[in-house]
């Protein structure tokens, strides 16, 4: 069956624009994660999502970033008026109930200049 | 907050040899440990896992066990191959405590097999 897919694969932006990054994640799971993966920092939790509430926003790093979901399925994740240290790879995963192994997505490498 | 430290790489062996990656882990909780893997051009993807203590994860003939005592979760594997070269990433969850599944990574580990 078909994963968790994400677009765009790429994104390069200039300092100071929005961008929204996409997750489809695999049909009928209801818990979905957000993930950064950049150089300095590693890869780390942004935030969580159990149907359309986000339960746990811990990692969200600023104000500039935000996610919704919407009918339980797909998830958007907005950066605001992006900085260079916004570069990294944003990773989305989903699981069948919270407690259930996380399949990842592909990845949106976002390269701010 | 939980931290999970890996053994830093990269790693280079050549094929058929025995593989130890380290990982160690820090938490307030009881959490369940986990080793992905990423394979080059490949997304994140499951290994194995452990949940509670002296549990032994394994598949693909990668094997880890949860070490209470020692804080540990080091990956073995007998006989590595080329086809095993990827970035290793220890991570930990603690449902109890987050009230989720949000995984705690170490750096990633990186793993050629020479042939």
């Amino acid at each position: 069956g078909a994963g968790v897919s994400q677009s765009p694969s790429n994104k390069v932006t200039e300092k100071g624009k929005d961008v929204e990054l996409r997750c489809d994640p695999i049909s009928g799971h209801t818990a979905l994660y957000w993930y950064r993966q950049s150089l300095g920092q590693g890869l780390e939790f942004l935030i969580y999502f159990q149907g359309n509430s986000a339960p746990d926003k811990s990692g969200l790093p600023s104000d500039r970033f935000s996610a919704e979901r919407t009918g339980g399925s797909v998830s958007t994740l907005t950066i605001q008026r992006t900085q260079q240290e916004d570069s990294a790879v944003y990773l989305c995963a989903s699981s069948l109930r919270t407690e259930e192994t996380q399949y990842f997505g592909p990845g949106t490498r976002l390269l701010v200049l | 907050g939980d931290s999970v430290t890996q053994m830093e790489g990269p790693v280079t062996l050549s094929e058929e040899a025995f593989l130890t990656i380290n990982c160690t882990y820090t938490a307030t909780g009881y959490p369940s440990l986990f080793w992905y893997v990423q394979y080059p051009g490949e997304g994140l993807q499951l290994l194995l896992k452990a949940t509670k203590a002296d549990d032994k994860g394994s598949n693909k003939g990668f094997e880890a066990t949860y070490r209470k005592e020692t804080t540990s979760f080091h990956l073995e594997k007998g006989s590595v191959q080329v086809s095993d070269s990827a970035v290793y990433f220890c991570a930990l969850s603690d449902r109890r405590l987050y009230g989720n599944e949000k995984l705690t990574f170490g750096t990633g580990t990186r793993l050629t097999i020479i042939p």
